[in-house]
């Protein structure tokens, strides 16, 4: 079974409008982390925004925010007032403390994020 | 600091030459990781390092090698290339050690893109 599931392929925003990616997680640990990463067409894979299993708060970082719901176990992306620069690849993953590998990162398929002028 | 770095950043090699991917970090980081990237597939763990003299396999290890003789370095040697390790690998590495603190994240390389004829 997928740990973590990005049924997005594709998505498409008009430049200022607020976009929301969509992940799903399957885990039976109880302390688990939450990332979400950003991959421009130059190929580097940058860190964007964390959310542990036991915050109590949606995690926000400037444009970024988390939309963190534990018992339907999502934790979608939504960046608001959408830039041109914001079209790239984006991650969710996750990490387990007691997972199969130790810190391992286990990350989605991918949302192709594409920002219209 | 640097951070990451990878080298090289591209490479073609032909089926059955060996090659070592470079990976070092200047951050005094514990950890680092290697991971492949394929499409559709998001990133996947190859092999980890917790310390200097310290490895252990990932998710997909075969037909990889890895050793940590220092922090610094953490250096991915392919043994025998075949077409299937056609991919972009990437190295990654944390301060703390992921267990003690999941919230941690993984700063990542720029990438070494890898054709195998």
């Amino acid at each position: 079974a997928q740990k973590i599931t990005q049924t997005q392929p594709g998505m498409f925003v008009q430049e200022k409008e607020a976009v929301t990616l969509d992940c799903t997680y399957d885990t039976s640990d109880p302390s688990y982390g939450l990332f979400w990463y950003k991959q421009p067409s130059s190929g580097e894979m940058i860190f964007l925004i964390y959310q542990g299993s036991y915050d109590q708060q949606n995690a926000t970082e400037g444009r970024y925010s988390l939309n963190f719901q534990k018992a339907r176990k999502s934790a979608n992306l939504v960046i608001s007032a959408s830039q041109l620069g914001d079209s790239a690849m984006y991650f969710c993953a996750m990490r387990e403390v007691y997972g199969t590998s130790y810190g391992k990162l286990t990350f989605g398929q991918g949302t192709i994020l594409t920002v219209h002028p | 600091n640097a951070g990451v770095t990878q080298t090289p950043k591209f490479q073609v090699l032909k089926t059955g030459q060996s090659m070592t991917l470079q990976c070092a970090q200047d951050m005094n980081h514990e950890y680092m990781s290697w991971y492949r990237q394929d499409p559709g597939m998001g990133l996947r763990l190859i092999h980890y390092s917790v310390g200097a003299g310290i490895t252990d396999q990932g998710e997909v290890p075969n037909g990889y090698n890895v050793s940590r003789s220092t922090t610094e370095d953490f250096p991915l040697r392919l043994l025998s290339a075949a077409p299937s390790q056609t991919s972009v690998y990437f190295c990654a590495s944390s301060s703390t050690l992921p267990g003690l603190a999941v919230q941690e994240t993984q700063y990542f390389g720029p990438g070494t893109r890898l054709l195998v004829l």
